[in-house]
């Protein structure tokens, strides 16, 4: 069974510390990484998708790197802020039929104190 | 900016009963998607649907759950018999190119209790 991880399951920061998550997942047949930012009573919105080994990718204090050998993608938030405060997801891309669809990790949830 | 949006926000269903949860994707979307989240557990891909057709299921997707793209515009998913472990956040999501390499656009979802 395709398993994506998530570490930490929680994080609690001040604001203006930076910080990063981690999102495992299994290395072979890898296509695509899906970041996903979810804040309480809204829609999952995407932050990245990522499909290169070795991709870095950036929107605005938000960064995400990609190693797909290893199988690992981190997440890095740069002074956070208390509206970074959210769940956030990553999702691995598969191949289980002819679509494909998206397997998601348990998430981080991010709690910015002012 | 264009969202995808889902009705009830909230349902409330007796164990046994049908329903019917609905979203309107992103109109010139083509692929389609339903996942769930049981409360505390990972979010969970339950079908996606391409071309009048599921393209793909998991486990999950038995015979009790249906989808139908009834009009060109929503896109429901239909519970025959609901059980107590049916109930979940239910995400629709839909993607214009596939989610291999562009993001999926999410509702924000209807919760589900069966009671």
């Amino acid at each position: 069974i395709l398993n994506v991880e998530q570490s930490p399951q929680s994080l609690h920061v001040q604001e203006g510390d930076s910080t990063n998550f981690t999102c495992s997942f299994p290395s072979s047949n890898f296509y695509a990484l899906h970041w996903y930012r979810w804040e309480t009573a809204k829609s999952p919105e995407a932050l990245f998708v990522m499909t290169l080994n070795g991709d870095e990718k950036k929107k605005g204090r938000i960064s995400a790197t990609l190693n797909t050998k290893e199988g690992y993608s981190y997440l890095y938030i740069k002074g956070s802020q208390p509206e970074d405060s959210a769940t956030y997801l990553c999702a691995l891309f598969v191949y289980g039929g002819s679509q494909g669809n998206l397997i998601f990790g348990k998430g981080t949830k991010l709690s910015v104190k002012p | 900016e264009p969202e995808v949006t889902q009705t009830p926000s909230h349902q409330v269903t007796q164990m046994g009963q049908e329903v019917i949860l609905r979203c309107v994707p992103i109109s010139n979307h083509l692929y389609f998607y339903w996942y769930r989240q049981i409360l505390g557990q990972k979010v969970e891909f339950l079908v996606s649907f391409y071309n009048n057709e599921i393209s793909e299921k998991s486990e999950i997707f038995d015979d009790q759950f249906s989808v139908e793209r009834p009009d060109g515009s929503n896109f429901t998913l239909k519970i025959r018999s609901t059980k107590l472990e049916d109930s979940a956040m239910y995400f629709c999501a839909s993607n214009a190119r596939g989610v291999r390499g562009t993001e999926a656009f999410f509702g924000q979802g209807t919760r589900l209790t069966v009671v």
